[in-house]
């Protein structure tokens, strides 16, 4: 299977930016995930990389490079909103194209 | 409204009652999927199908089967529930396999066995 690595917690305030960093290591590799999760609820997709570089989307940006195994999610201007479960996905060519999610990222905003 | 729809979204059940959890989509989508989400464990694969009548195993199927007769359905049953399955369960699926398909989840069922 994969092996996928987040912090568990971060804390940030209101304005300001925080990086989610994941790791991983795979075979076949085919694409990495970064979704969103508020408590109690389904996650929701933010971006998708599979080429290595920065894809920006608003104020969330994700980044890849697939020769180190690392990607990151970068939030910027937080807002309280904000506060949720941010989990990496990675998906491999070996097993069917299987999405491996790593245990998530809780992100606490505060005022 | 392209969504995921699963029933029943809260479950209290006792040890060894079958039941089943059903899971729609109305997006055509031809991969489906069965996740459970446990504290500290992320989301797990349980079972997937790549089509109808196509389904395989993920990575914590035992206790668990699947069902795919039509393309909409993707039915999760428990033979003879465990407190071990106490988790929250999610359906998802996604147009393909590969490229920038993202999984599209449903709401989320969770149950508890007592």
């Amino acid at each position: 299977g994969q092996n996928i690595d987040q912090p568990t917690e971060m804390t940030a305030t209101e304005g300001a930016i925080v990086q989610i960093n994941c790791t991983y290591q795979t075979s076949g590799f085919n694409g990495l995930f970064w979704y969103q999760q508020h408590a109690g609820e389904a996650p929701t997709f933010l971006s998708y990389n599979v080429l290595d570089g920065l894809e920006e989307k608003g104020r969330f940006s994700s980044f890849l490079s697939r020769s180190k195994g690392y990607s990151y999610l970068l939030l910027k201007e937080l807002q309280m909103k904000d506060s949720a479960s941010y989990l990496c996905a990675v998906r491999d060519t070996i097993n069917d194209y299987k999405l491996s999610f790593g245990a998530g990222t809780t992100v606490t905003v505060r005022a | 409204e392209a969504q995921v729809t699963q029933n029943p979204r809260y479950l209290i059940t006792v040890t060894g009652k079958k039941l089943t959890v059903t899971c729609s989509q109305n997006m055509n989508h031809e991969y489906m999927s069965w996740y459970r989400q446990d504290p500290g464990l992320g989301l797990r694969q349980i079972y997937y199908s790549m089509n109808v009548e196509v389904t395989d195993k993920g990575d914590v199927p035992e206790g668990y089967k699947v069902s795919r007769k039509e393309k909409r359905n993707f039915p999760l049953i428990l033979e003879s529930p465990s407190p071990n399955q106490t988790s929250l369960y999610f359906c998802a699926s996604s147009l393909g396999l590969g490229g920038p398909y993202e999984q599209y989840f449903g709401p989320g069922t969770r149950l508890t066995v007592t």
